[in-house]
């Protein structure tokens, strides 16, 4: 179990438009996802933490306005880049935690990842 | 900056070799997972020990746990090729936000 299924996998589009990365936990319920960018051949930097049923929580340096998350219901993340553009392209990952009691010292599960190129 | 480091930066070794990746954090934490990437892929986890053990296996898998001085390692006994990945690890202080090391590209030649 812990499936995490991140959609699309690849993108390319032109400078202006605005692309919705989706993020769904098939198997097991998640109050929290993370969305995470990364660059080649470098680590991840953790974006924002998305709360079902509430605001997102962005980390610094983010911007909100550009990147906008919404969690509306326990299987399902959305991650919209805005406007992007060029220096937007990157790898973006998203994961989820499973809900409930005892799941303190339990592994984040990850998507497989949303390569975005804006030509 | 957050971020842990882990060293080497990259590391090749011959297939049936061991190989050892080292992570160092800079707070206290709940927990310390290692997970690994194969390129343009999303992240496996592999293990998690808690901050209050010292040693953990799984299959050829070794890790350890230092947090008098903040570190951990990775130990893949017998490498494969198959084993070639990036391999990052993760502390989590209890918030469920992890901090991520800056990753260790593992490459296996057959």
């Amino acid at each position: 179990g812990a499936v995490v299924s991140q959609h699309p996998s690849w993108v390319i589009c032109k400078s202006g438009t605005s692309v919705k990365i989706e993020c769904r936990s098939l198997d097991f319920q998640a109050t929290t996802m993370f969305w995470y960018r990364q660059f080649p051949k470098q680590s991840l930097m953790l974006m924002a933490t998305s709360n079902e049923g509430s605001k997102a929580t962005y980390e610094q340096g983010v911007e909100k306005d550009k990147f906008l998350i919404n969690h509306a219901s326990l299987t399902l993340s959305t991650l919209t880049v805005t406007s992007a553009h060029p220096e937007d392209s990157s790898f973006y990952i998203c994961s989820a935690r499973k809900t409930g009691s005892g799941y303190s010292n339990q592994p984040q599960h990850f998507g497989d990842g949303t390569r975005l190129s804006i030509l | 900056s957050q971020q842990g480091e882990e060293d080497p930066q990259a590391l090749s070794i011959q297939e049936g070799e061991n190989a050892t990746m080292n992570c160092s954090y800079k707070t206290s934490i709940n927990n310390l997972q290692w997970y690994r990437q194969n390129s343009g892929r999303g992240l496996v986890h592999l293990i998690l020990i808690r901050s209050n053990e010292r040693e953990k296996h799984s299959g050829r898998l070794r890790v350890t746990l230092d947090t008098s001085k903040k570190s951990s390692s990775l130990l893949i006994t017998a490498s494969r090729a198959a084993d070639t990945a990036s391999y990052f690890c993760a502390t989590d202080r209890g918030t469920y936000k992890y901090i991520f090391g800056t990753g260790t590209r593992l490459k296996v030649l057959a």
